[in-house]
């Protein structure tokens, strides 16, 4: 399809690990990124992952890759409250610098 | 400034009023993009600036918008007989344009608000 494609919401508890998924539309795409955007502010990169992957892992962040199917999951070990904003996945189509942005997810983590 | 810098960061105007929405980016950023956000969808190309090229202007919604940036930095963003469903968060980023990891840095948005 023509849209990156995220849950709207997800929910879960402090210290619970939480996954988010994406679905993004061109398998060409060199580097896919995930951003974070806390109240009141705008995106900041979060972590990023080049196509010949399948994982990237840093720190409390694991990234996962499958270009077969074209999806991106970002997983987020022992959540904090501090963790709750909304997660973007974004991807480059190549030949272009228009970066393509899921509709992202809301992360609220429940004390 | 260490960031990109939006101002004004809200905006209240009446239907049919023009507005301006500025954006200063990071010094010796090449590349400069405009993104509208709205309640509950994604974030929607609007412009992307270059260096000296011409601008992708394929996601102006229509020909009420028009962006310049001038001198190669600062952009300003202008909505003509502005409408409520221009009603958005107006977001500006820029990056050093040919970035291997290509991060965008983003400025924290000027909420608009159509009466």
């Amino acid at each position: 399809g023509e849209d990156v494609e995220q849950s709207l919401f997800l929910s879960v508890r402090e210290g619970d690990s939480s996954v988010i998924n994406c679905t993004y539309t061109d398998s060409s795409s060199t580097y896919l990124y995930w951003y974070k955007q806390e109240p009141g502010a705008g995106l900041q990169l979060l972590t990023y992952i080049f196509s010949n992957m399948d994982m990237k892992q840093d720190q409390r962040l694991t990234v996962l890759l499958n270009k077969k199917d074209k999806h991106l999951s970002l997983r987020i070990a022992d959540t904090q409250t501090g963790d709750s904003a909304i997660y973007f996945c974004a991807e480059i189509p190549p030949g272009t610098y228009k970066y393509i942005f899921g509709t992202g997810t809301r992360l609220k983590v429940l004390a | 400034g260490a960031g990109v810098s939006q101002s004004p960061s809200n905006k209240v105007t009446e239907k049919g009023k023009d507005v301006e929405l500025r954006c200063d980016p990071i010094s010796g950023h090449t590349a400069l993009y405009w993104y509208r956000q709205s309640l509950g969808q994604g974030l929607e190309f609007l412009i992307y600036f270059q260096g000296n090229s011409a601008p992708d202007k394929s996601g102006l919604p229509s020909d009420r918008f028009s962006a310049e940036r001038t001198g190669g930095s600062v952009s300003t963003l202008t909505i003509q007989r502005t409408q409520q469903e221009d009603s958005a968060v107006y977001l500006c980023a820029s990056s050093y344009g040919t970035s291997n990891t290509g991060e965008l840095f983003f400025g924290e948005g000027s909420r608009l608000t159509v009466l």
